[in-house]
């Protein structure tokens, strides 16, 4: 069965500093990877996906991810964070033939602050 | 065009009693999940329909908790004889249909479900 572990379940960080949230997965097929914003109050929203080709994955609002799978990861970044960026992110894999149900981590809960 | 619905948006019952929870997915989508997001067990996969597929039921936590999709669109999640364990907030997506292609989920706002 695939995992995914995020080691961090807060973040504290300054505005317009960088940011890097950890994600890394286990499977022993191959996955597809993505990462979820869910703002307060508010439904989950996809940031990124990995399905294939170049490991470096551009996302909405100036996010990018690397899949690195020799390491088994998928690191959400961000070279300048705003104070709207204040949310939870949660890293996500589906199974290839899946049916496309994902499998969620943890959580991070990333503070932007002043 | 209009996203994910469900409703209610919060839902207080008491122990034992039974609820149900509605979906309308995005017209069009013929893939619909429901997951289940609490403190103690982070964000978990329940049930998964496809088209006229058989449901994946795969991560329902007992036989108290069951799901239908009516005509290929609105899904009700019902679970019987709540527990405590229970309250959670319960998600529902919707997406194109699923298969070989990966397709974006689109999550609705969720279901605040309190039993107590």
């Amino acid at each position: 069965a695939q995992s995914v572990t995020q080691l961090d379940s807060q973040v504290p960080v300054f505005e317009e500093a960088p940011v890097e949230l950890r994600c890394n997965y286990s499977s022993s097929v191959s996955v597809y990877l993505f990462w979820y914003v869910q703002y307060p109050n508010q439904g989950l929203q996809l940031l990124l996906k990995y399905l294939s080709g170049s490991t470096l994955v551009k996302g909405i609002n100036g996010f990018e991810a690397e899949f690195n799978k020799s390491q088994t990861s998928f690191h959400l970044r961000k070279p300048s964070v705003h104070i709207s960026d204040t949310a939870e992110y949660f890293c996500a894999v589906s199974l290839s033939g899946g049916g496309n149900k994902l499998t969620f981590g943890t959580g991070t809960q990333l503070k932007v602050e002043l | 065009g209009a996203g994910v619905s469900q409703s209610p948006s919060n839902k207080v019952t008491e122990k034992g009693k039974d609820v149900e929870l509605r979906c309308d997915p995005i017209s069009g989508h013929t893939a619909l999940y429901w997951y289940r997001q609490s403190l103690g067990q982070g964000l978990e996969f329940l049930i998964y329909f496809q088209g006229n597929s058989a449901p994946d039921k795969s991560g329902l936590p007992s036989d108290r908790f069951s799901a239908e999709r009516t005509g290929g669109s609105v899904s009700t999640l019902t679970i019987q004889r709540t527990q405590q364990e229970d309250s959670a907030v319960y998600l529902c997506a919707s997406s194109l249909a699923s298969g070989r292609a990966i397709n974006e989920q689109y999550f609705g706002p969720g279901t605040r479900l309190t039993v107590t």
